[in-house]
């Protein structure tokens, strides 16, 4: 089965760590560029992170730039998201999203989105 | 960055009706080089996952109903779905692409049966 499953979400204070993980199957990892896109509960969507499909280039949201970090493993077929100095503001849920755009390269559209985890950042 | 803006937030429809969503970009997405629109469209059930409906504007993905139909050019689209059924229930944003790494998404159109 086609399918993205994101994992690692929880409750965090503000100011720390978290890392985010999302395990694909069904189709060939290395041939596709991959995103993180966040989605306040009840409210719109807003593209966080991208990387090609070698890691060559990778992008961020003005919003988590300096502080999230995006990765592959292409062996593993996954995908993470390192999260730091976490602020109130990102309490979302993060879905994995697969590129649909040629050669691995960013098409930035996505057409396979994983169910996604929630991350709530609270003291 | 592109904003994206949607009109309506929220339309009711009777089955069986047309529903249309619009989607204006605060700056042309269509592309000189290849004379593409870098225009997506998505719908997201209750809790669910977006799904991709169309791409390039009015390509529809693999698996969409023929009710679903993609149109515009430059900085005004439209999603139709003609013929209003239970399960079109959904909020459906529009993205643009055109924006490298800059990716933007629309508020946002709730679709309701009347």
């Amino acid at each position: 089965e086609v399918q993205l499953v994101e994992s690692g979400g929880g409750l965090v204070q503000p100011g720390r760590s978290l890392r985010l993980s999302c395990a694909a199957s069904g189709f060939t990892f290395y041939d596709y560029a991959l995103h993180w896109v966040r989605q306040v509960p009840g409210k719109g969507l807003e593209w966080v992170s991208g990387i090609s499909w070698n890691s060559g280039n990778t992008g961020y949201a003005d919003s988590v730039k300096g502080r999230f970090t995006i990765s592959r493993d292409n062996a593993k077929n996954s995908l993470y998201l390192q999260m730091n100095n976490l602020r109130p503001e990102d309490t979302a849920f993060y879905y994995c999203g697969k590129d649909k755009g040629d050669y691995g390269d960013f098409g930035g559209y996505f057409d396979l989105w994983g169910r996604g985890t929630l991350v709530t950042v609270s003291s | 960055d592109i904003v994206m803006t949607q009109s309506p937030d929220s339309l009711a429809v009777s089955l069986g009706e047309r529903a249309t969503i619009n989607c204006k970009s605060s700056q042309s997405v269509l592309h000189s080089s290849n004379n593409k629109n870098y225009l997506a469209w998505y719908q997201q059930k209750p809790g669910q996952p977006p799904k991709l409906l169309f791409y390039w504007a009015s390509a529809r993905e693999s698996g969409v109903p023929n009710r679903f139909s993609g149109s515009g050019s430059g900085t005004d689209f439209t999603l139709t779905i003609s013929g209003l059924q239970a399960e079109d229930v959904a909020v459906y944003y529009c993205q643009q692409y055109y924006s490298r790494l800059s990716w933007t998404f629309g508020q946002g159109t709730k679709v309701e049966i009347k």
